[in-house]
Formats: C-alpha cells, structure tokens, sequence
C-alpha cells in the first residue's frame, strides 16, 4: 500500500541550530511532493512543493528540501531554526491518481 | 479573499447517529478534498469532489459520503457512526483537481459517544 513515514514524531532544537525532517514514501511511479506545515492555532499551509526538475526545492520562510528518487526520499531542511519555526510539519505526496498521502507528521519545538 | 471555511467547527454525537459536515472553498476553487485527522494516523485522505463529481476516494468505508454542489460547496456525511470516527475533519480546496495547491480549512472537531 501506498504510504509517507514521517521517522522523526518530535523533535526539540534550540535557535539557530539545522533542522533535517526525513521523509520517505512508498510508491513506484511518478508523485508529486509537498511539505505543509500547522503553526500552532493555525491551518495547515503549503511550505514547499516538488513536481519535477531541479530535486532542490526551496520554500517559504527559508525552508528546502532535497528530491532524492534512489532513496524515495524528500527530507525538508532548514539551516537555522526560529522560535517562529514551532509547528507541526507534515510531508505528503501526490500518485498519478491524483490520491494524496500524508505522514504522520513532526512536532517542532524551538527554544529560544 | 476570504479562505475556506467548515461549519460546524465542533460537534458531539453518539455512537449509531449520523453526522453532516460543510465546507465552503476558496471563491473559485472547484475542487474540494476532505481528509480525517487523528494523531495516531495524521491526515487520511477521504475523497475529493470537482465540478460535483467524484475524482478521488481512499479506503474509507462505505459510510463516509460526500457530495459537492454547483456552487463547488461540499458537504461530508457519515451514517452509523463510531468511537473511532472522533477526529478532525479536515477540507481543502484548490482551483483545479491534482498538482494544485491546496488551502486547508481550519476542521470540524467530531467527537462521538
């Protein structure tokens, strides 16, 4: 069955350390792929997205994430984490049926 | 312009009644999907509706349902329902079916007794 693992369920950063959230899903053919994330009280909103070409991809707010196909794998990174940054960030990808799946998603904390 | 919104945001029901949720998406979007929320199992995908048709459907049972008026508004039902049917509901709109972002509503927390 199709599905997204999110490894990483919480995770605990101080400010302006680097942040990599894995993701891995399970399907053969073409997706596409997305990081949404839930800042607290708030919907959840697009980070960034991957169709295809370059399998960097930078988002919003200094968010950007590597397409790596070998490895069915589209971790997000970011260089120096915020406060702001505390969420919930959830990776999720797109089958040819146009079916989306999501990960279970990953608690940010950020310390100041 | 104004995002998408779910009526009602809270709702208790018991075990065996059925429930009816609303959604209305972003003007001009036509395709609207609805996910359910649970934290063991994050979002899972329930189907999605453009130009009131069903595009998509995941491996829900038979008693989610869902329509879509030509309006694009959507409404979700669940019949006979469960404990495990407590969750956020989640809808999400977008302007046209695949590889379009999505807007996501703020939910309907469903609570069942």
């Amino acid at each position: 069955a199709q599905s997204v693992s999110q490894h990483n369920h919480h995770v605990i950063l101080s400010e302006a350390a680097s942040l990599e959230l894995g993701c891995n899903y399970s399907y053969g053919g073409t997706v596409n792929l997305f990081w949404y994330v839930q800042y607290p009280g708030q919907h959840l909103q697009l980070l960034l997205k991957y169709f295809s070409g370059d399998p960097l991809v930078k988002g919003i707010k200094g968010f950007e994430a590597e397409f790596i196909k070998s490895k069915f794998s589209f971790n997000l990174r970011k260089p120096s984490v915020q406060w702001s940054d505390t969420a919930e960030y959830f990776c999720a990808a797109e089958n040819t049926g146009n079916q989306f799946y999501f990960g279970t998603g990953t608690s940010l904390t950020v310390i100041p | 312009k104004a995002g998408v919104t779910q009526t009602p945001r809270y709702l208790i029901k018991t075990r065996g009644q059925q429930v009816t949720l609303s959604c209305s998406p972003i003007s001009g979007h036509r395709s609207v999907s609805w996910y359910q929320q649970t934290p063991g199992q994050g979002l899972q995908f329930l189907f999605e509706y453009f130009s009131e048709t069903q595009r998509n459907k995941g491996n829900f049972p038979g008693r989610f349902s869902g329509r879509q008026f030509s309006n694009s508004r959507s409404e979700m039902n669940v019949s006979t329902l469960e404990l495990g049917d407590s969750a956020l509901y989640l809808c999400a709109s977008s302007l046209r079916s695949g590889s379009y972002e999505q807007y996501f509503g703020p939910g309907t927390r469903l609570t069942v007794t």
